[in-house]
């Protein structure tokens, strides 16, 4: 158990349909990260957040939003879904942001997306 | 496009045997780690690296950084079942807040 939590661990929608992720961090840890991992895509990273702020941003569409809130809990929003938005999306934390490329992150179970 | 490329993609030994994944790219990294994945988890990371060079031991798990901080390599000893799973290599930078995650090697050890 890393100590990170994601909650729903499955998630199935419908196309156009609009869903929303939580993720909880390990107790002191301030930075966020999310995760999309497709079986043709492999892990990309989307977006992090440290205490609270904007911090970095990969291969996130327009579509897909994010925020971490002062109780450090962070939600990801995907709206306008399309069938390739399936996928597991992690949620991982470390304590701090990453220096030199060097951070220990903690990932979650995750949430698996299906998009009918 | 993959900034880490991962070979062999799949990897299916016997109980015993020895293998070797590799990580690999054009671009330079800061550092590089080794996460492993099992189904229904997230990653755990298992090392490291930092120096080109550098080689770390984790019991029957040696992970190598290349000199030119381009490539890295994992070698298991004796891999056991409980070796199976996903490994997934990924490289930081001076610059910016993420990893660039590999495209991943499945390993299954047969009893």
């Amino acid at each position: 158990d890393s100590g990170v939590t994601q909650t729903p661990k499955h998630l199935i929608t419908a196309t156009g349909q609009r869903v929303t992720l939580r993720c909880s961090p390990r107790s002191g840890d301030l930075s966020v990260y999310w995760y999309q991992q497709s079986l043709d895509q492999g892990l990309q990273f989307l977006i992090q957040y440290y205490n609270g702020e904007e911090r970095a941003k990969g291969n996130i569409l327009e579509r897909f939003s994010a925020q971490q809130f002062p109780d450090l809990h962070s939600e990801l929003n995907l709206s306008s879904l399309e069938l390739g938005d399936s996928a597991l999306y992690f949620c991982a934390s470390s304590v701090g942001t990453l220096i030199r490329g060097i951070n220990e992150q903690f990932f979650g179970p995750g949430t698996r997306l299906t998009v009918l | 496009t993959q900034l880490l490329e991962q070979s062999p993609q799949f990897l299916s030994i016997q109980e015993g045997e020895n293998l070797t994944v590799y990580c690999n790219s054009s671009s330079v990294f800061s550092s590089l780690q080794w996460y492993r994945q099992e189904p229904g988890e997230g990653p755990v990371l298992l090392v490291t690296v930092v120096t080109g060079g550098e080689v770390k031991k984790l019991k029957r798990l040696t992970f190598q950084f290349g000199d030119a901080r381009k490539d890295s390599s994992l070698h298991i000893t004796a891999a056991q079942p409980g070796d199976t799973g996903l490994y997934l290599c990924a490289g930081g930078r001076d610059t910016g807040n993420q990893f660039y995650f590999g495209t991943g090697t499945s390993l299954t050890v047969i009893p």
